[in-house]
This record gives structure tokens, C-alpha cells and sequence, in this order.
């Protein structure tokens, strides 16, 4: 079935750093790419949409100089948080169609990103 | 705006009971429902999908069920056992095919030994 792999699976930053979250597609091409938040004990929060190769749509409130989206290829869409603080510590997961009769979601594993 | 409440939030039952979870969302102008598992700081396995045409999917001891014009969708998992443990989130996928899926805050499972 589809896979998207999702690195790191946690990481821990000090605050000003910026930390880079990779998203790819194993065995099929993602031309769309949706980018999720989920805190503790709370549900998944859409961030933002990324297509491939143009600008990524970001959901109300959510910052997008602060948290930047690059899609370049149908393989690999990244979410780098820029200068990030405590209150970006949180569970960032990506996902993407699968495509097919049924318009399912492949989601990836996840990142726990902790910023001390 | 689609809201999506998935009720209880947490149950704990004794392992070989039947049970239900219950989702509901406030338009019922939908695409899809979906159904995932999601296992503590991991990412979401997909379980099950439902078409807005459709009435129920199942898979195994799964059976989602889905009543759009109620706006009210039901996962039963039958013969529960520890290895079911877990986090089930419901997530609607709203009409126009958007892509963007509004989940609810999950309801998380025990089943005891």
C-alpha cells in the first residue's frame, strides 16, 4: 500500500533554532500534501496544504513565515519551523492522498518536536 | 464550519466485549468518513472509509457505519482485545473533495486483559 515516511520521528531544539520535518511518498507520487498539528490530548489540526510546485495554502492563523512549506518534487514535501519556541513543542504529521476509487489518506508516523 | 465530536472520549472495557464509538459532525454535506487508529506518539493507521453513498464498511472485527442525513457515523468493534488499545479518530472529508479532512478528539480505548 502507500507509504509516506516521515523523518525525524522526534526532535529536540533549543528556542531561535530552526527545524526541518521531511515527508515522502515511497511508491507513489503525492502532488498534494496536507500538514497537520496535533497538541497533547488534543485532536489533528490542519496547518497547511502543499502542492507541487507552487506556493503552499495555510489555514487561518497558522503563520506561514514562521512555518515554511516546500514542495519541490511529487516525492518530498518539508515543513521547517522557523526560530521556533516552547509553544511550537508539539506532534507535526503529514499526509497524502492516496488517490484510487476511495480518496483515502496516507499519513506518516509523525514528529514530536520539543523546544527548550 | 464542520465540527466533529466523538463521544466518550475515553472507555475502558474488559477484553472480549463488544463496543461501540460514536462520531458525529455538523454538516452533513460530506465526501467521505473516515476512521483511524492512532497509538500513543505514533502517526494514524486509516481502519476504515466510508463514501458519502455508502451506509457501512467492514474490515474484520470493524463494521463503521454512516447515517449522513443524522450527521452521526458509529465504529463497532467486536470481541475486543488489549492489542485494540489505542486512540480511534473520526475525520470528515468535506464535500467539493478539498482534500482537507476535520477530524474529531478521538476517543481513546482500553481493553483489559
Amino acid at each position: 500500500g502507500a507509504v509516506v515516511s516521515q523523518h525525524p520521528s522526534w526532535v529536540i531544539c533549543k528556542s531561535g533554532t530552526s527545524v526541518k520535518i521531511e515527508c515522502r511518498s515511497l511508491d507513489f507520487q503525492a502532488t498534494t500534501m496536507f500538514w497537520y498539528r496535533q497538541f497533547p490530548k488534543q485532536s489533528l489540526m490542519l496547518m497547511a496544504t502543499s502542492n507541487e510546485g507552487s506556493k503552499a495554502t495555510y489555514e487561518q492563523g497558522v503563520e506561514k513565515d514562521k512555518f515554511l512549506i516546500n514542495h519541490a518534487s511529487l516525492t518530498l514535501s518539508t515543513l521547517t519551523v522557523t526560530s521556533a519556541h516552547p509553544e511550537d513543542s508539539s506532534f507535526y504529521i503529514c499526509s497524502a492522498p492516496t488517490g484510487g476509487s476511495n480518496y483515502g489518506y496516507t499519513f506518516g508516523s509523525g514528529t514530536r518536536l520539543t523546544v527548550v | 464550519k464542520q465540527e466533529v465530536t466523538q463521544i466518550p472520549a475515553a472507555l475502558s472495557v474488559p477484553e472480549g466485549e463488544n463496543l461501540v464509538l460514536n462520531c458525529s459532525f455538523t454538516d452533513s454535506a460530506i465526501y467521505n468518513l473516515q476512521w483511524f487508529r492512532q497509538d500513543p506518539g505514533k502517526g494514524l493507521t486509516s481502519l476504515l472509509l466510508i463514501q458519502s453513498s455508502q451506509r457501512e464498511q467492514t474490515s474484520g472485527r470493524l463494521n463503521a457505519s454512516l447515517d449522513k442525513s443524522s450527521g452521526r457515523s458509529t465504529l463497532y468493534i467486536a470481541a475486543s482485545q488489549p492489542g485494540d488499545s489505542a486512540t480511534y479518530l473520526c475525520a470528515v472529508h468535506g464535500s467539493g473533495n478539498t482534500g482537507k479532512l476535520i477530524f474529531g478528539q478521538g476517543t481513546t480505548l482500553q481493553v483489559k486483559p
